[in-house]
């Protein structure tokens, strides 16, 4: 079956800091990839995406490469900002078969970046 | 503001009740996706409709049901409530059942059942 799986948090880091969240994901056929980001109080927002192996998707400093061979899907970024603040959650989707579209969710992974 | 509409934020009900969620998708867009999380079981996935029609059912109780209108807007109905199914309910849109169309999300209900 299809699943994901990131590292627990919470996550503490202060401003300027380099940052990983680990995820990695097993799936039936040849997924594609997501980052979603949750401020407080609002919904899930896309960050970044990468469909194929190789791709690396990137947004707002954020990068995150698609590892078949590691089945790895890991969210960095060089320096964070208090902004940054907020729970992130990996996710894959398959790209065909009677799943498609569907998206299925890592625990999610709490960041606090302090000032 | 990601364009999809959910209604009403906030909901709390008395365990046995039933209630409505509403979702409003982006305009243009086929699919609706309804998801809840909980501090339990993360986002979990309950059911998908494209254009009116159910595409893919998850882990959704049988006292649960959804449907999506002509007009593309959908309802999740939730029944005979538990403590247990107090959550958060989002529902997503995108433009077609595709994977690479993006998933736009609402804010969200959240359900207290007391």
């Amino acid at each position: 079956g299809n699943s994901v799986t990131q590292m627990e948090g919470p996550v503490t880091l202060s401003e300027e800091a380099f940052l990983t969240i680990n995820c990695t994901y097993t799936a039936t056929g040849y997924p594609s990839l997501f980052w979603y980001v949750q401020y407080p109080g609002e919904g899930l927002q896309l960050l970044l995406k990468a469909t194929k192996a190789d791709d690396k998707g990137s947004n707002k400093g954020f990068e995150a490469t698609y590892r078949k061979e590691t089945t790895s899907f890991h969210l960095e970024k060089g320096s964070v900002q208090v902004s940054d603040s907020a729970v992130y959650f990996c996710a894959l989707s398959e790209n065909r078969g009677s799943t498609l579209g569907r998206l299925y969710f890592g625990r999610g992974t709490q960041l606090t970046v302090w000032p | 503001d990601s364009g999809v509409t959910q209604t009403p934020k906030h909901l709390i009900t008395a365990t046995g009740q039933r209630v409505t969620l509403r979702c409003s998708p982006r305009s243009g867009d086929l699919s609706v996706y309804w998801y809840q999380q909980s501090l339990d079981q993360g986002l979990q996935f309950l059911i998908q409709y494209y254009n009116g029609e159910e595409r893919a059912k998850g882990n959704i109780l049988e006292r649960f049901s959804a449907q999506q209108f002509p007009d593309l807007h959908s309802e999740l109905n939730l029944s005979s409530l538990e403590l247990g199914d107090s959550a958060l309910y989002f529902c997503a849109s995108s433009e077609d059942r595709g994977n690479f169309a993006e998933a736009f999300f609402g804010q969200g209900t959240r359900l207290t059942v007391v």
